[in-house]
């Protein structure tokens, strides 16, 4: 079965400093991965996805992720943390088994951003 | 373009009840995904829509049900409410059906009491 995990509940990181969420996964075949951001009462928002290709993927807001297949990771980074970046992040995959858009979440990690 | 749009934001309602949450995707999209959000479960995948048809199901009980209409605009019905159905319920609209990103609405925010 298709799965993400997300080891870390909470990061804390200063304003300016670079961030890292950890991302790992298991799937049969290529994965395809996502990441979102949820701010409190909203919905999620897309922030990247890997389907193929360069293992370094760029998203919104000036995030990226690297797709690590020998160490089955996909971590989400970000060079310089904003205060405005505390959120709630999860990875996901997209399940297999035919054509479907029904995505497994991970548990989401909470990112906190002192300034 | 307008987003994706939940209504109503919130809903209170008592065990026993029925209800019902509607999804307006984004203009042209044609696949419609329902998610339930609880903080012990996490994000749950519910159904999945694509041109009326329920392509996929998650693991929920048949009291939760769901539709899609021609218009692309789809409706969740969650009948004889458990204190456990309280949640924020997420739609997400696609283009279609493969690799493409899904557009998350803000959620309604069900509360059973």
């Amino acid at each position: 079965a298709q799965s993400v995990a997300q080891p870390e509940d909470q990061v804390n990181v200063a304003e300016g400093n670079p961030l890292t969420v950890k991302c790992t996964y298991s799937v049969s075949g290529n994965p395809y991965l996502f990441w979102y951001v949820q701010y409190p009462n909203r919905g999620l928002q897309f922030l990247l996805k890997y389907i193929t290709g360069d293992n370094l993927v760029k998203g919104s807001y000036g995030f990226e992720a690297e797709f690590n297949k020998s160490q089955t990771s996909f971590h989400l980074k970000k060079p310089s943390a904003l205060v405005s970046d505390s959120a709630l992040y999860f990875c996901a995959v997209r399940d297999r088994g035919g054509a479907t858009n029904k995505l497994i979440f991970g548990t989401g990690t909470l990112l906190a951003v002192q300034p | 373009k307008a987003g994706v749009t939940q209504t109503p934001r919130y809903l209170i309602k008592t065990r026993g009840q029925q209800v019902t949450l509607s999804c307006s995707p984004i203009s042209g999209h044609r696949s419609v995904s329902w998610y339930q959000q609880t903080p012990g479960q996490g994000l749950q995948f519910l159904f999945e829509y694509f041109s009326e048809t329920q392509r996929n199901k998650g693991n929920f009980p048949g009291r939760f049900s769901g539709r899609q209409f021609s218009n692309s605009r789809s409706e969740m019905n969650v009948s004889t409410l458990e204190l456990g159905d309280s949640a924020l319920y997420l739609c997400a609209s696609s283009l279609g059906v493969g690799n493409n990103e899904q557009f998350f609405g803000p959620g309604t925010r069900l509360t059973v009491l």
